[in-house]
């Protein structure tokens, strides 16, 4: 079964730090991987997409690295702001149509 | 350039009772995908639609279906309202099907259902 988990659950900083946020993913045979970010009641807004052929992407203080044969994504976040305050998913894609979503990172962030 | 759009964004409904979901994808993609977020969960897969064909079908009951329209937008249509269906309804949609190079999966807003 392709299960995701994401550790930890929920995460509460004050702002300037450098976060790690973690998932792991039952099977890795994986295609690709999306983080997304969900602000409370919203859709998700995708922040970075990593090919199975690729190992990390960045995007501004976001960097998001993939190890397969492990099954683990990380995402770190450089000196995090208020503004980043939200849930942060990541879901494998797999041979399949579909997206396999953990639970989720509730990230606070305060001034 | 307009993103996904979905509607409607907030809607009501009583046990019983059907509803219909609408998605408008991004111009020039003919795939879209419907999740559903149940409140402190993630998204789980509900169908897969490309270029007006089922490519994939979570593990829903039967009194949920979709439908994919010629200009590619789609329905999503759920039948015999249980409270447990009370949740975000996303859509999704992206240039191509599957998980392989660069295809992107882009969420609209979602339509929030609510069964009383």
């Amino acid at each position: 079964k392709q299960e995701v988990t994401q550790i930890p659950a929920a995460l509460s900083v004050p702002e300037g730090e450098n976060l790690v946020l973690n998932c792991s993913f039952t099977d890795s045979a994986i295609y690709n991987l999306q983080w997304f970010r969900q602000d409370p009641g919203k859709g998700l807004t995708s922040l970075l997409l990593i090919q199975s052929s690729q190992r990390e992407q960045t995007s501004g203080r976001l960097n998001a690295s993939l190890d397969k044969s492990s099954g683990r994504s990380t995402l770190y976040i450089a000196a995090s702001q208020p503004g980043d305050s939200a849930t942060y998913l990541c879901a494998p894609w797999y041979n399949t149509d579909k997206l396999i979503f953990g639970t989720g990172t509730r990230l606070q962030v305060f001034p | 350039d307009a993103g996904v759009t979905q509607s409607p964004t907030h809607l009501i409904k009583t046990r019983g009772q059907h509803v219909t979901l609408r998605c408008s994808p991004i111009s020039g993609h003919k795939s879209v995908s419907w999740y559903q977020q149940v409140l402190g969960q993630g998204p789980q897969f509900i169908f897969q639609y490309y270029e007006k064909e089922e490519r994939g079908r979570g593990n829903f009951p039967d009194r949920f279906s979709a439908r994919q329209f010629p200009n590619y937008s789609s329905e999503l249509n759920v039948n015999a309202l249980l409270l447990g269906d009370s949740a975000l309804y996303l859509c999704a949609s992206s240039f191509e099907a599957g998980g392989s190079g660069a295809n992107v999966l882009t969420f609209g807003a979602g339509s929030r259902l609510t069964v009383l």
